[in-house]
């Protein structure tokens, strides 16, 4: 089975501006996570959607940062404008409702994003 | 809120030893899950193994196996006979007993393996 999907790998941008990430989760899986990984840290939960409902974004910037997950399936996170500090790896991870391993995450590969 | 604690950032060991990740955890919950996953560089991260609260058998996947102590709140990962291809950052992950819980990450240790 596929995994999960995520693009672009890489991302430079000046601060103040505005990018997005997308992530395609494995097919069936009805939870979709998205973590922001700083150098040298564990991940942190920024959003979990549930289908297309928010189940928890309450560690997300949401002055800066949003995201969508329409019609249940694929997602995409925004943030503008950026900052310095938002640099860091966003992770995509995706988890099935049904059936054995419904406590289990799979995640993306991520996307590297550098704000200069 | 719950939290994950890894207390050793970077540990090494040598090829064919036998090496122990320590990590542990606060919770009020009684039924819960936790992980270990392994990140090697630039690459993504995998689920290496996973252990139910409620069982009190450690699990096991081949040369990969835990030490659950529950009463202790820890939960520490054994890899026997270590390889070249385990040297990655490992974290210990926790989540609650719904699947509307988040996951909690500790901050990860760094495995360094030597030929």
């Amino acid at each position: 089975e596929a995994g999960v999907a995520q693009s672009p790998r890489y991302k430079i941008i000046e601060k103040r501006q505005s990018v997005a990430f997308w992530c395609n989760p494995i097919s069936g899986h009805a939870t979709l996570y998205w973590y922001q990984q700083i150098l040298g840290q564990g991940p942190k939960l920024l959003i979990q959607f549930q289908n297309n409902g928010v189940v928890d974004d309450s560690q997300l910037p949401k002055d800066r940062f949003s995201a969508e997950r329409l019609k249940g399936v694929d997602s995409t996170l925004k943030i503008q404008p950026a900052k310095l500090e938002d640099s860091a790896v966003y992770l995509c991870a995706s988890s099935p409702l049904a059936g054995v391993y419904t406590d289990t995450q799979y995640f993306g590969p991520g996307t590297r994003l550098t704000v200069l | 809120a719950q939290t994950v604690t890894q207390s050793q950032p970077e540990m090494s060991v040598q090829e064919a030893e036998t090496v122990t990740l320590s990590c542990t955890y606060d919770t009020s919950e009684s039924d819960y899950y936790l992980f270990w996953y392994k990140q090697p560089p630039s690459r993504q991260m995998i689920l290496v193994i996973r252990q139910e609260a409620y069982k009190q058998q450690n699990a096991t996947e081949n040369r990969f196996s835990v030490n659950f102590q529950k009463a202790a709140k820890s939960f520490s990962l054994k890899i026997s006979d270590s390889q070249l291809g385990d040297a990655a950052m490992y974290f210990c992950a926790y989540r609650g007993p719904s699947g509307f819980n988040k996951f909690y990450f500790g901050s990860g240790t760094k495995l360094n393996v030597k030929p």
